[in-house]
């Protein structure tokens, strides 16, 4: 079983570059949404998606867009990188609001 | 908002029991907890919906007092294998997202 995978799994960035990760999940889930955990700390949110077409803004939107065309991807997109964007992202796929989150591996970015 | 879980860290010897806390300023619907090894994704230990309801996988354990907006992780007879990070993620009944806690450090000494 696939279940969420995220590409690619190491990234390096020069400041202003930007770029998309990817996510796809093949679980049919309704709800995704995409974390940044930096050193030592807890999961922010960033965006997160309750169906296609429709997505919302999490604690840390700033910087980043995403969209919701299909059931199965979710794209996060750096528009213009900055050093404080260096982070492990964090893609998850839930079967119902508010529910246990399914995480990929994580896409670890450095911007320089 | 993102709940608040304390402490921050434990330090145990195996065999020891370890309590882990979560605590939110809004209505909770849900909460769930995971436990994180060193550059590895979070992984799922369980999941509370109702208030009172309290759920068990091995020597781990939950809790959840829907009233108070809480959430306690019983750790009983650790292992070493319970060393990780420890969050817990909560979620709203009127909102599609989970916020998660900064995590509790466990680490767990032979």
């Amino acid at each position: 079983n696939a279940g969420v995978t995220q590409t690619p799994k190491f990234q390096v960035l020069k400041t202003g570059q930007s770029m998309t990760l990817q996510c796809a999940q093949d679980m049919n889930h309704e709800y995704m949404s995409w974390y940044r955990q930096d050193p030592g700390m807890g999961l922010r949110l960033i965006h997160y998606s309750v169906g296609a077409g429709i997505t919302d803004q999490g604690e840390v939107p700033n910087g980043y867009n995403v969209s919701r065309s299909t059931t199965e991807d979710f794209p996060l997109r750096l528009l213009s990188a900055a050093p404080s964007q260096t982070s492990v992202y964090f893609c998850a796929s839930s079967p119902r609001r508010a529910y246990t989150q399914h995480f990929g591996d994580g896409t670890r970015l450095s911007i320089l | 908002q993102q709940p608040v879980q304390s402490p921050q860290a434990v330090i145990l010897r195996e065999g020891e029991d370890a309590v882990i806390n979560c605590s939110s300023s809004k209505a909770l619907y849900s909460v769930h907890w995971y436990r994180q090894k060193h550059g590895e994704a979070p992984v799922f230990l369980m999941i509370l919906l109702k208030g009172g309801e309290q759920k068990g996988h091995d020597k781990i354990s939950a809790s959840f007092n829907e009233k108070k907006q809480q959430s306690s992780l019983y750790l009983t007879a650790s292992q070493l294998s319970y060393s990780g990070t420890y969050f817990c993620g909560t979620g709203q009944a009127n909102a599609g997202k989970s916020t998660f806690g900064d995590g509790t450090t466990l680490t767990v000494k032979p």
